[in-house]
C-alpha cells in the first residue's frame, strides 16, 4: 500500500525568505502524480503544485517549486520569498491509479514571521 | 460560480441520528470523492464514485454510505452517529480523462453531541 509521510510536524520561516517542507511515499507503481496543497484557516483545500512521475522536469509554480527525486521517492515543496499569506497546513499528496484516490501526508504547519 | 459546492457547511447533531451531506460540482468532472479530515487534520479517502465504479475504503464503517443521483452531485449519508465521527468531511471531484489536481469543497464539520 501506498504511504505519504511528512516528517516536519510545524516549520518555521521569516518573511521573504525560502523554506523547504519534506515528503517521501513509498509506491510499487513507476507512473503516477504527486501533489501538494495549502490548507489555510480557512479549511479550503488548495492546490499548489503537482508533478508527473514520468516526467524528469521539477514542476514550479510562481515562488512555489519542487525537488522531486524519483529513486528515493522523496518529493519537496520549497517556497520562495515567503509571505504571510503562505503561513498554513500544507499537506503532501500520493494520487492512485486505481480510483484515482489520493494518499496524503500528515501535514506540515508552516509558520511565517513577520 | 462555486465549483465544488457542500451544504451544510456546519452541522451539529445528537449521537444516534442520521445525517446527509451534499456535494455538487459544476466542472464536467467524471468521479467524485469524499473524503475525512480528523481533529489531527489527518485526511483519509472513503469514497471514489464515478458513473462505472464505486470504490470503498475499506476501513469506513458501513454506517457511512454515498448517494449519487447524477455525475454531478454525490451526498453523504451517515447513519447512527457516533462521537467519532466527528470531523470535518470534504467532497472533491476529478478528472479521470486528465489527472490534473483535484476540487475540493469547502468542507462540513461535523459535530455529534
Amino acid at each position: 500500500a501506498q504511504t505519504v509521510t511528512q516528517s516536519q510536524p510545524e516549520m518555521s520561516v521569516q518573511e521573504a525568505e525560502t523554506v523547504t517542507l519534506s515528503c517521501t511515499y513509498d509506491t510499487s507503481e513507476s507512473d503516477y502524480y504527486l501533489f501538494w496543497y495549502k490548507q489555510p484557516p480557512s479549511r479550503q483545500m488548495i492546490l499548489v503544485i503537482r508533478q508527473e512521475a514520468y516526467k524528469q522536469q521539477n514542476a514550479t509554480e510562481n515562488r512555489f517549486s519542487v525537488n522531486f527525486q524519483k529513486a528515493a521517492k522523496s518529493f519537496s515543496l520549497k517556497i520562495s520569498d515567503s509571505q504571510l499569506g503562505d503561513a498554513a497546513m500544507y499537506f503532501c499528496a500520493y494520487r492512485h491509479n486505481a480510483g484515482n484516490m489520493l494518499t496524503f501526508g500528515g501535514g506540515t504547519r508552516l509558520m511565517v514571521k513577520p | 460560480d462555486t465549483a465544488v459546492s457542500q451544504t451544510p457547511k456546519y452541522l451539529v447533531t445528537q449521537m444516534g441520528n442520521d445525517k446527509s451531506i451534499k456535494c455538487e460540482q459544476n466542472l464536467g468532472h467524471d468521479t467524485m470523492y469524499w473524503y475525512k479530515q480528523d481533529s489531527k487534520k489527518f485526511l483519509k479517502i472513503m469514497f471514489s464514485y464515478n458513473n462505472k465504479e464505486l470504490i470503498i475504503n475499506e476501513t469506513v464503517p458501513n454506517r457511512f454510505s454515498p448517494k449519487s443521483p447524477d455525475k454531478a452531485h454525490l451526498n453523504l449519508h451517515i447513519n447512527s452517529l457516533e462521537l467519532g465521527d466527528s470531523a470535518v468531511y470534504f467532497c472533491a471531484s476529478s478528472s479521470g480523462r486528465a489527472p490534473t489536481g483535484y476540487t475540493f469543497g469547502s468542507g462540513t464539520r461535523l459535530t455529534v453531541v
